[in-house]
């Protein structure tokens, strides 16, 4: 299994600012994914962070938009930037052990 | 491209009924299929899991699931809910080929059990 932890668990954002999200795993794992999931909607992944590389982003993403860094095996961030009230969501880390995704208890994100 | 369809928005039901959660999938080749629960306030954890052999899986806390490939279908079952199934439960598909962290999910359905 895996333990994930997310700083912060939520926050109002004013628009135009950005914020940047953590995730802690408690073992070393190659890969590590960042989801969202909009109100009202279902989860989507935005992208793929391995260490040592440019995380990959899926269609509609955009490294601009969502910068990441994964400086070792255990440790990741998402940045939203130049926030509008559309990135309002819930953001989750997560990582695979033995074909199975954990996922952090998520960061609630509301942009006014 | 894939795509998990989730029947029930919203299932309300009393505590001992069955319970039958609908999900079908859009892939053609090889899948590996999910039911994930999200219970209040707390995070994403696995139910069930599917990767192939015997189509009928069974998941914690007394639930199970069947795969019917003609039918595209992972519909997840309960013989009899309890209060605290109150959650919301999320299918999700995966083409093992591609990249492993990338789910596809339904939309959700939050079963809310009456005691």
């Amino acid at each position: 299994s895996a333990v994930i932890s997310q700083k912060p668990s939520r926050d109002i954002c004013q628009r135009g600012t950005s914020l940047t999200i953590q995730c802690q795993v408690d073992s070393q794992v190659t890969m590590m994914f960042w989801y969202r999931q909009q109100p009202g909607q279902s989860l989507t992944l935005i992208a793929t962070a391995n260490q040592g590389s440019e995380a990959t982003y899926e269609s509609g993403f955009v490294i601009d938009k969502f910068p990441i860094s994964r400086p070792n095996l255990t440790f990741s961030t998402l940045t939203v930037s130049n926030m509008s009230p559309e990135d309002s969501s819930i953001y989750l880390c997560s990582v695979e052990k033995g074909g199975e995704l954990f996922f952090g208890e998520g960061s609630r994100l509301t942009v006014l | 491209a894939q795509s998990v369809s989730q029947h029930n928005h919203h299932v309300i039901l009393s505590e001992a009924a069955s319970l039958e959660l609908g999900c079908n999938y859009s892939y053609g080749g090889t899948v590996n299929l999910f039911w994930y629960v999200q219970y209040p306030g707390q995070h994403l954890q696995l139910l069930l899991k599917y990767f192939s052999g015997d189509p009928l899986v069974k998941g914690i806390k007394g639930f199970e699931a069947e795969f019917i490939k003609s039918k595209f279908s992972f519909n997840l079952r309960k013989p009899s809910v309890q209060w605290s199934d109150t959650a919301e439960y999320f299918c999700a598909v995966n083409a093992p080929s591609s990249n492993t962290g990338k789910l596809i999910f339904g939309q959700g359905t939050t079963l809310q059990v009456k005691p």
